[in-house]
């Protein structure tokens, strides 16, 4: 089954250490994968995405994500966490079938930035 | 802003009512895809439609309808409703030119819906 897990609900870091929050995923074929943020009573907001090329991905406010095609997994990074950064997060990934093309998300991971 | 636009913001109404949410995709976006979002439940897609055609259906239940209309922007029908469709509902869009999903969608601000 083409699936995205994000297997921890809850991540807490301290102000200026770096974050990961992990995303594995499962799909036939090539993966394209996207990471969104969450601000409390906000729609998501697009990070950013792999679609092919380098592993590592550059998004927004400072955030990365490597992708690993071996460990099938795709982990949002940031070198050093703001307390703005606090926020609900969400993995997705593009699922193809024959009688449809959509984009599945995660269940999330509630990122806590303690100052 | 997205450029995402969703009405109303909040909607309380009882059960077995029919409510209407409705949507505005970022110009030019021909892709608009509902959401549900709850507690339990997570993020569920609901229903996609590509230039005023239904192009992908998720969890979206038969008292749950929707449509595109020729300007593009979408409404999203519940009916009879029940307490357990009480969430918040979003409306994305993308600048899909095909039916290739690898663009990024962009989010309005959703509907909190409250069903007393």
């Amino acid at each position: 089954a083409q699936s995205v897990a994000q297997p921890e609900d809850q991540v807490n870091v301290a102000e200026g250490n770096p974050l990961t929050v992990k995303c594995t995923y499962s799909v036939s074929g090539n993966p394209y994968l996207f990471w969104y943020v969450q601000y409390p009573n906000r729609g998501l907001q697009f990070l950013l995405k792999y679609i092919t090329g380098d592993n590592l991905v550059k998004g927004s406010y400072g955030f990365e994500a490597e992708f690993n095609k071996s460990q099938t997994s795709f982990h949002l990074k940031k070198p050093s966490a703001l307390v703005s950064d606090s926020a609900l997060y969400f993995c997705a990934v593009r699922v193809q079938k024959t009688s449809y093309d959509k984009v599945i998300f995660g269940p999330g991971t509630s990122l806590s930035v303690i100052p | 802003d997205s450029g995402v636009t969703q009405t109303p913001k909040h909607l309380i109404t009882a059960t077995g009512q029919r409510v209407t949410l409705r949507c505005s995709p970022r110009s030019g976006d021909l892709s608009v895809y509902w959401y549900q979002q709850s507690l339990d439940q997570g993020l569920q897609f609901l229903i996609q439609y590509y230039n005023g055609e239904e192009r992908a259906k998720g969890n979206i239940l038969e008292r749950f309808s929707a449509q595109q209309f020729p300007d593009l922007h979408s409404e999203l029908n519940l009916s009879s409703l029940e307490l357990g469709d009480s969430a918040l509902y979003f409306c994305a869009s993308s600048g899909s030119t095909s039916l290739s999903s690898y663009n990024e969608q962009f989010f309005g601000p959703g509907t909190r819906l409250t069903v007393l």
